[in-house]
């Protein structure tokens, strides 16, 4: 079945770079998505990438698509400490969201 | 306007009540979703309706009854829970469902079965 897997965990510190890394095995679906939630809150689609781009940049975003090794990745230019999240990557294949485990994004000031 | 609304914000119920949780969108989305999400897990997709049609239901327990009353309105009637039932109960909407649309999510119901 499909499957998206993603690390559970990443620390950095304030104004660092941060990158969020996620493997997808479906690879017929037309957009591939992140969301956000912070704590106690829904999910906040945060952004998403065509599949037959490899870059998408929007403010301090930058996602990464390589298609050929089924990879996508969400970087966060000067982390800030309200980027404090989990970060779920999310695949729509087969029409239902297949969702990632998430990322718990650590920021220290 | 991007916003999906879920009432009340927190439950608690004993397992022999009975009540319901709410979701509402003016997007015009023909697609409604209920979600299960433990804490530090991602969501589980629980039913889906499509014109206000239920087209998925995840093998879901019976005590989780879902109604869809019109195109903007979701209900989720819950009887005789149990307390492995205690989670964050998200709704969803999308333009429509299945291909590839965005799904946009609520702000989720904290529901406690003691």
């Amino acid at each position: 079945g499909e499957d998206v897997e993603q690390s559970l965990f990443l620390s950095v510190r304030e104004g660092d770079s941060s990158v969020i890394n996620c493997t997808y095995t479906d690879s017929s679906s037309t957009y591939l998505y992140w969301y956000k939630q912070e704590p106690g809150a829904g999910l906040q689609l945060l952004t998403y990438i065509f599949s037959n781009m490899d870059m998408k940049q929007d403010q301090r975003l930058t996602v990464l698509l390589n298609k050929k090794d089924k990879h996508l990745s969400l970087r966060i230019a000067d982390t800030q400490t309200g980027d404090s999240a989990i970060y779920f990557c999310a695949d729509p294949g087969a029409g239902k969201l297949i969702f990632g485990q998430g990322t718990t994004l650590q920021v220290k000031p | 306007d991007t916003e999906v609304t879920q009432t009340p914000k927190h439950l608690v119920m004993g397992m022999t009540n009975k009540k319901s949780l709410k979701c509402e969108q003016h997007m015009g989305h023909r697609a409604m979703y209920w979600y299960k999400q433990k804490a530090k897990k991602p969501p589980e997709l629980m039913f889906v309706y499509s014109y206000e049609k239920l087209s998925i239901n995840e093998s879901v327990p019976s005590r989780f009854s879902p109604e869809c009353p019109n195109s903007s309105l979701l209900n989720l009637h819950l009887h005789a829970l149990q307390p492995e039932d205690s989670a964050l109960y998200l709704c969803a909407s999308s333009p429509t469902s299945g291909g590839d649309h965005e799904q946009y999510f609520g702000p989720g119901t904290r529901l406690t079965v003691t």
